[in-house]
């Protein structure tokens, strides 16, 4: 079956170090996605890629890297410049950024930062 | 900032209609309303979208009001796997961006 897969899901990180989480789709998307979610609140866009090898900035772009080599992959790097890393991390897709279709989500990674 | 206004909480009885509203009063004429739904720690499932007219599909109805200022999200028989949280979201026009809101968490109770 067709879908987004995010890896690992849970992910514990150190203080300073950069961590790289991982997002594959296998739909055949042209658009990607990354949110943040903290609790009780809703998504905030991270970065997002409509094309091969071009990304734009969201929201709440600070601390975090991004790369579009592929157009399955799209892998979030988070940064030891991001300051408040701990959080759920979404990945999502979209079959063109134009359309009327949904997004289709990944399970999420939870990072914590000890 | 979201463009849709939402309760934060409802509760509703296990195989009674489920109905969450949503404010979009600054909506434009080509910005469709979407619906999604959010498991405790999982990623958001789509479930319905519409422009203008009600819509309806095997998860729920999408009711929205002629002026388009607001939209009703209506699931017909509500069981327990039900329980989430309901983001009502307008997409952004210019860049397409789908702009979230805390969304309602909805709680079926037995």
């Amino acid at each position: 079956d067709g879908g987004i897969t995010q890896s690992p899901k849970y992910l514990f990180r150190k203080e300073g170090q950069n961590v790289t989480l991982s997002c594959e789709q296998n739909l055949n998307h042209d658009a990607m996605y990354w949110y943040r979610q903290d609790p009780g609140q809703g998504l905030r866009l991270i970065y997002y890629s409509q094309i091969v090898n071009d990304f734009q900035k969201g929201d709440i772009a600070e601390g975090y890297s991004v790369s579009r080599e592929k157009k399955e992959s799209f892998p979030l790097t988070v940064t030891s410049a991001q300051k408040n890393p701990t959080a759920f991390y979404l990945c999502a897709s979209s079959i063109a950024p134009g359309t009327a279709k949904g997004y289709t989500f990944g399970s999420g990674t939870r990072l914590t930062v000890v | 900032d979201a463009k849709t206004t939402q309760p934060p909480s409802m509760d509703c009885a296990e195989g009674r209609a489920a109905n969450l509203p949503c404010n979009h009063s600054t909506i434009s004429g080509n910005e469709y309303v979407y619906w999604y739904r959010q498991i405790h720690s999982q990623g958001p499932q789509y479930i319905i979208h519409g422009l203008k007219n009600n819509e309806t599909n095997e998860m729920a109805s999408l009711i929205i009001t002629e002026d388009r200022k607001s939209s009703t999200l209506s699931l017909p028989h509500a069981t327990l796997r039900d329980t989430a949280v309901y983001y009502c979201i307008v997409r952004d026009y210019s860049n397409y961006q789908l702009i979230w809101g805390a969304g309602t968490k909805l709680i079926i109770k037995p």
